[in-house]
């Protein structure tokens, strides 16, 4: 199966700050099936950002996404309180599909 | 809306059969797959298999052939049956519906606990 690995583990930032997050895989995965989400307690995951840099429905433009092969990458370009999440990179081009284990943006 | 609602005991005891529906409402369902992944406490998420509602299936081998997805389009529901669970089963059990543009309709989780 595909290993996505997720860094850094946790992000201390402020609010207004930039978030880069990584997801690398064990193998190359088609851009078309990357995605991103986001994550808060209590609440099941969000979808953001799909197609590797396609913002979901209703997903604000301080998202987005690129990357390709093995090496994607989520920026959330100036943090704003409500962004502060654990967020999950996913690949659903080859079965099994698999997750990150995930980045803890925090407050700083 | 499309909305998704899991149901089932939230208890279940070691070796025995953990069996959850999801009710699904505001979708056709004739397109897309309906997926169950799971998440045990403070850890990552984990696919354990979509359904169509043709009834074709596609499960993750981590599961050992485990699980078990069955379709009722008359209801709208689709469910998930596991074997011989431990406590490493212990999870939350999302349903969700999967789309070529990734996961983007989730039911809000139910927690199953396998203890005795």
């Amino acid at each position: 199966e595909i290993v996505l690995t997720q860094s850094p583990g946790t992000l201390s930032l402020s609010p207004g700050e930039r978030a880069t997050l990584s997801c690398r895989a064990s193998q190359t995965v088609s851009s078309t099936y990357l995605a991103w989400y986001q994550q808060k307690p209590g609440q099941p995951p969000r979808l953001l950002i799909y197609g590797t840099s396609t913002r979901a429905t209703g997903i604000p433009d301080r998202f987005s996404g690129s990357g390709s092969g093995t090496d994607f990458s989520l920026t959330i370009s100036r943090l704003e309180p409500d962004d502060f999440a654990v967020y999950y990179c996913q690949q659903y081009d080859r079965s099994p599909q698999t997750f990150g284990q995930g980045t803890k943006v925090e407050i700083k | 809306q499309v909305q998704l609602q899991e149901s089932g005991p939230g208890l279940v005891k070691p070796s025995g059969t953990l069996s959850l529906t999801c009710t699904v409402s505001g979708d056709s369902i004739t397109k897309n797959n309906w997926n169950w992944i799971r998440q045990p406490p403070g850890k990552k998420l984990e696919w354990i298999g979509y359904i169509f509602n043709s009834g074709s299936t596609n499960s993750n081998p981590s599961l050992k052939s485990r699980a078990t997805l069955s379709f009722d389009t008359s209801k709208k529901q689709f469910s998930l049956k596991l074997t011989s669970v431990t406590a490493a089963d212990t999870a939350i059990y999302y349903c969700a519906r999967g789309t070529v543009a990734g996961v983007d309709h989730w039911g809000q989780g139910t927690l199953v606990t396998v203890s005795s």
